[in-house]
């Protein structure tokens, strides 16, 4: 079946330093793929995404870029905040028949200030 | 706009029990789902449906029903709870758009079978 794979499980950076968490997904129909921010006994928030016509989206400081050729995306945040701190998690869709979103094992961001 | 609400927040069941979480969005939005979040699992999906009448099964069903007779309501039931069952429950909600669409989380179930 479908699966995302999530990478690394757990991230250090010092404040001030970027953060690049990376994600591979198996399903080639999928052509949707947004980030979520999870805060400790938070729901998951949106914080970017980014659909399959699209390469690089950028918001501030945060970066998502795609590689469907390799199908591979990437989140990328620079210089990180200690309110940065959280679990992040990639998921891959199909905006087209199941509409099934799979989401990835997640990140635990830690930011040392 | 109350968005995606889930009920309850806080739930002990004892082995065997059966519960239904509810769940409810006012937006509109055609898919709904079920997630469960595990420590160091992520989300995993239950069950889905695209619109009223039609569920499917996600990544993890067995133990789960669920049915969706209107657009708004998607209810999980719990037929026999097991302490494998213990877990937070996520219950979310997207407009249907070729493009993708956002997906919206509710605040989240915790439930706890012993």
């Amino acid at each position: 079946g479908e699966n995302v794979e999530q990478h690394p499980s757990t991230l250090s950076v010092q404040e001030g330093d970027s953060a690049v968490i990376k994600c591979t997904y198996s399903d080639s129909a999928s052509n949707y793929f947004p980030w979520y921010k999870q805060e400790l006994g938070k729901r998951p928030q949106l914080i970017i995404d980014i659909r399959s016509n699209v390469g690089e989206k950028k918001d501030q400081r945060i970066a998502v870029t795609l590689n469907k050729t390799a199908k591979h995306f990437s989140l990328h945040i620079t210089e990180t905040q200690p309110e940065d701190s959280a679990v992040y998690f990639c998921a891959a869709s199909r905006a087209s028949g199941t509409y099934k979103y799979i989401f990835g094992t997640g990140t635990r961001l830690k930011v040392l200030a | 706009n109350a968005g995606v609400t889930q009920t309850p927040k806080f739930q002990v069941l004892k082995t065997g029990q059966s519960m239904t979480l509810q769940c409810a969005q006012d937006m509109n939005h055609e898919y709904m789902s079920w997630y469960r979040q595990d420590p160091g699992m992520g989300l995993r999906l239950i069950h889905y449906s695209v619109g009223a009448g039609i569920t499917d099964q996600g990544e993890v069903p067995n133990g789960y029903n669920v049915s969706r007779s209107t657009t708004e309501d998607f209810p999980l039931r719990l037929l026999s709870a097991a302490p494998s069952q213990t877990s937070v429950y996520f219950c979310a909600s997207s407009a249907r758009d070729i493009s993708g669409n956002t997906i919206y989380f509710g605040e989240g179930s915790w439930l706890t079978v012993v």
